[in-house]
């Protein structure tokens, strides 16, 4: 089934730890996104890539890193997790900038 | 910082009421979108509006865009237990890096048999 695909689903950090969410989408879009989702301020835009090869910071960049070597693949990084990343994490893709957005199923990531 | 803001923050409704969800925003738009999420799971897309639309039908979904007043609704009309979720609204934004996707807070819908 297309879509796409987040790795891990959950996942218990130590503070100071480096991590990295996998995002993977299988229909060839262009554009991707990585956003958090906390209680009470919906998502926020942490990172975006409108192409391969193209990056852009979203509202709350700091402490992530990304990367898009190709299409398919748009990994999220933490380099040294802190408390406040405490999250859940969704991946998206649309075809094209300014199309309907498909959503993977999230990663809930507890720093501790 | 977010585009759209989404009125009110929680909706209690019965069964068969119609439920009306509001969304703001900032900036010029091309388009906004509304989403849904089930409780644990990831967003569904539910409809595009662009903005030079005023008004779109989709099943028991009614949407409307004002760009002057930047502000859009999102109408569901003879709710069920099934709609219950959370509703947010979306809308695009352009920098010098590119296109981004800017959602709101969202709005919790309760419908109760």
């Amino acid at each position: 089934i297309a879509g796409i695909t987040q790795a891990p689903t959950s996942q218990i950090l130590a503070a100071g730890r480096r991590m990295t969410l996998r995002c993977t989408q299988d229909m060839r879009h262009n554009a991707m996104y990585w956003y958090r989702q906390d209680l009470g301020l919906g998502l926020r835009l942490i990172h975006y890539s409108n192409t391969a090869g193209t990056t852009g910071k979203g509202e709350v960049p700091d402490g992530y890193s990304v990367s898009r070597a190709n299409t398919d693949d748009f990994p999220l990084t933490l380099a040294s997790a802190v408390p406040s990343q405490t999250s859940v994490y969704f991946c998206a893709s649309s075809e094209r900038g300014e199309g309907e957005a498909f959503f993977g199923q999230g990663t809930r990531l507890t720093v501790v | 910082s977010q585009q759209g803001e989404e009125d009110p923050q929680a909706l209690s409704i019965q069964e068969g009421e119609n439920a009306t969800m509001n969304c703001s925003y900032k900036t010029s738009i091309n388009n906004l979108q509304w989403y849904r999420q089930n409780s644990g799971r990831g967003l569904v897309h539910l409809i595009l509006i662009r903005s030079n639309e005023r008004e779109k039908h989709s099943g028991r979904l009614r949407v409307t865009l004002d760009t002057s007043k930047k502000s859009s609704s999102l109408l569901i009309t003879a709710s069920r237990a099934a709609d219950t979720a959370s509703y947010f609204c979306a809308t695009d934004a352009w920098s010098n890096s590119g296109y981004a996707l800017n959602f709101g807070k969202g709005t919790s819908l309760l419908v109760t048999p």
